[in-house]
């Protein structure tokens, strides 16, 4: 059972360029999120998506953009990367927003 | 907002010894609250999670409770060994899909 897949696991960006940070589910949940990790600054909320189709905004939404295709798979891209966006990212997923969060482990990102 | 405290920041303690980890949060409001371990260059792995509803849930050598009015929340980890060194981070949860995160209690056991 492989839970929650991220590629890359590492990446490194020239300011400017642009990636998609990919993360799947086999667990079927409905829920699926994408946070940021900075020290000093805990784990941050990116983009939520309830279910296929629905995607919010979290608390750190500006510079990224998200789709969730089908319900195993939550994508997330950087148009244009910064270097205020040199993080570890984490996308995790749940059935219910009442159940436990499951993670992946990690895209380590710096942007240069 | 949600303010979500981990206090300490850090703990050495000798192996055999209790564990007991700290948190607390400012809005009493909450739908259920997790534990969860991380392990350096890790993700997150949930450990507990209490529904607001329940006082503690029990896992093994671990114990959490929950004091929903006061806006306190404790782990217990009984008999700490070395492979319990690790990030212990706590997260309350509304009743919506936001979660708020500690920033995190990193544990060393001392074999």
């Amino acid at each position: 059972n492989a839970g929650v897949t991220q590629t890359p696991k590492f990446q490194v960006l020239k300011t400017g360029q642009s990636m998609t940070l990919q993360c799947a589910q086999d667990m079927n949940h409905n829920s699926m999120y994408w946070y940021r990790q900075d020290p000093g600054m805990g784990l941050r909320l990116i983009y939520y998506s309830a279910s296929e189709g629905t995607t919010d905004k979290g608390e750190v939404p500006n510079g990224y953009n998200v789709s969730r295709l089908n319900k195993r798979e939550f994508s997330l891209r950087l148009e244009s990367a910064a270097p205020s966006q040199t993080s570890v990212y984490f996308c995790a997923s749940r059935v219910t927003d009442n159940s436990p969060l499951h993670f992946g482990n990690g895209t380590r990102l710096t942007v240069t | 907002k949600q303010e979500v405290t981990q206090i300490p920041a850090a703990l050495s303690v000798p192996e055999g010894e209790n564990l007991v980890l700290n948190c607390s949060f400012t809005d009493s409001a909450i739908y259920n609250l997790q534990w969860f371990r991380q392990d350096p260059g890790k993700g997150l792995t949930s450990l507990l999670l209490i529904q607001s509803s329940q006082r503690e849930q029990t896992s093994g050598r671990l114990n959490a409770s929950l004091d929903k009015s006061s806006g306190r929340s404790t782990l217990y980890i009984a008999a700490s060994q070395p492979g319990d060194s690790a990030t212990y981070l706590c997260a309350v949860s509304p009743y919506d899909y936001k979660l708020s995160f500690g920033a995190g209690t990193t544990v060393t056991v001392r074999a």
